[in-house]
């Protein structure tokens, strides 16, 4: 099925650790994005990237880093997690200039 | 502080009963998207609304966008367990690509 795949589902780091949450589109969006989700606080934007080559900060950028490496794909990388980082990260894609339309599954990282 | 407030925050009813979302802001927004997410899924986009005083429909679910294009509803109407969810909103104020979320109503529908 089309969509958006993101990897892993699940993560535990521990502080200082770090990682790169991967995500993968075939819907051939122009535009890319990184959310996290925390209890009682809706989804946050971390980073977006409208066309390839190309990326923004968002809301909650500190601590994170992207890359947007072709057209279908888009990272975020936690060079030295804090448990204040522990959360539902989710990555979305849509077309250029719209709002993300489809979300990934989410992955669940925690941070002890 | 929420640029998007979501009420009510939970909302636990019967089957077949009606009932209403609403999101609101002080901001004016160009369009407003809702969202549905389901536990360990993540949100499914269900409508975006962009004008004043919009209504759509999707078989038993109404959105209206505000005339002033600051807030919106969402109204259900004969609930099923199947509408259960998080339902959240979101928009982008003005002519801002960051899209921003409100914290989310927890709608549940007991069979």
């Amino acid at each position: 099925n089309a969509g958006v795949t993101q990897t892993p589902k699940f993560q535990v780091l521990k502080t200082g650790q770090s990682m790169t949450l991967q995500c993968a589109q075939d819907m051939n969006h122009n535009s890319m994005y990184w959310y996290r989700q925390d209890p009682g606080m809706g989804l946050r934007l971390i980073y977006y990237s409208a066309s390839e080559g190309t990326t923004d900060k968002g809301e909650v950028p500190n601590g994170y880093n992207v890359s947007r490496l072709n057209k279908r794909e888009f990272s975020l990388r936690l060079e030295s997690a804090a448990p204040s980082q522990t959360s539902v990260y989710f990555c979305a894609s849509g077309r250029q200039g719209d709002q993300p339309q489809h979300f990934g599954d989410g992955t669940r990282l925690s941070i002890l | 502080t929420q640029l998007l407030e979501q009420s009510p925050q939970f909302l636990s009813i019967q089957e077949g009963e009606n009932l209403t979302v609403y999101c609101n802001s002080s901001s004016v927004f160009s369009s407003l998207q809702w969202y549905r997410q389901e536990p360990g899924e993540g949100p499914v986009l269900l409508v975006t609304v962009v004008t004043g005083g919009e209504v759509k429909k999707l078989k038993r679910l109404t959105f209206q966008f505000g005339d002033a294009r600051k807030d919106s509803s969402l109204h259900i109407t004969a609930a099923q367990p199947g509408d259960t969810g998080l339902y959240l909103c979101a928009g982008a104020p003005g002519d801002d690509y960051k899209l921003s979320f409100g914290a989310g109503t927890t709608v549940t529908v007991r069979a």
